[in-house]
């Protein structure tokens, strides 16, 4: 069936780096754009980037530009999330998810990952 | 960046009710907008998306209504099923996709 397999859970001190993959199946890898999303404990969702597999074309949130990126491996239909000079601020849930309709960017999005824990302690 | 504002942020309900909650964006989106119920410990799942269409498999007591501004997600008779989260999400303005801060459905 189509689904998004994340990596587990991490525990990073602050300042270090994280980086998380998402592995999809059961679909055609490069024709569905990749958000990822994250959730803070007890918060809301946050959209935080978005990938095209196809071109690696990437947007990111202005409020991490510059310590978030986005890559691919269409050879393994993984997307991967790199979170750089992490902070207590970004211990949260991070989720990828798939844009609905093929190659579309003002989408829903239909299916996600089961999510992956970064916990930031020193 | 587009400003998603649900209400009520809590809503307390009993088996059987029905219930509406509204989202209001900060500027026009046509009818861009999805709604998602999430449960603890869960991803959210698409329950609506193009403010009334329902995704697959979704239950028909699940409804979305709106456009411009002013969108409800309604729930015609609440099942123990339904208690959750539920987030609308904007995708006019797709730099960035905004969510609403959420409205918890809770057992009264």
């Amino acid at each position: 069936q189509v689904q998004l397999v994340q990596s587990g859970a991490e525990v990073k001190k602050p300042g270090a780096s994280v980086n998380i993959s998402c592995k999809a199946s059961g679909y055609t890898f490069n024709i569905y754009y990749i958000h990822w999303v994250r959730q803070a404990p007890g918060q809301g969702l946050e959209w935080m980037g978005i990938i095209n597999p196809s071109s690696d074309n990437t947007i990111y949130a202005q409020k991490l530009q510059g310590r978030v990126t986005l890559t691919t491996d269409t050879s393994t239909s993984t997307v991967y999330m790199e979170l750089s000079s992490l902070t207590s601020e970004d211990t949260a849930v991070y989720y990828c998810a798939r844009g609905r309709y093929e190659l579309v960017l003002n989408d829903a999005f239909d299916i996600w990952g089961q999510g992956t824990l970064v916990t930031v302690s020193s | 960046d587009i400003q998603m504002t649900q209400s009520p942020s809590t809503l307390s309900a009993s088996v059987g009710d029905r219930v509406t909650i509204t989202c209001r964006a900060s500027q026009s989106i046509g009818g861009w907008l999805a709604w998602y119920q999430q449960k603890p410990g869960k991803a959210p799942k698409l329950l609506i998306y193009k403010a009334s269409t329902l995704e697959n498999g979704v239950p028909s007591r699940f409804s979305g209504s709106g456009s411009g501004t002013e969108f409800t997600l309604t729930i015609s008779s609440l099942q123990p099923d339904d208690f959750a989260t539920y987030y609308c999400q904007q995708y006019n303005s797709y730099s960035p996709w905004t969510f609403g801060q959420g409205t918890r459905v809770e057992i009264k």
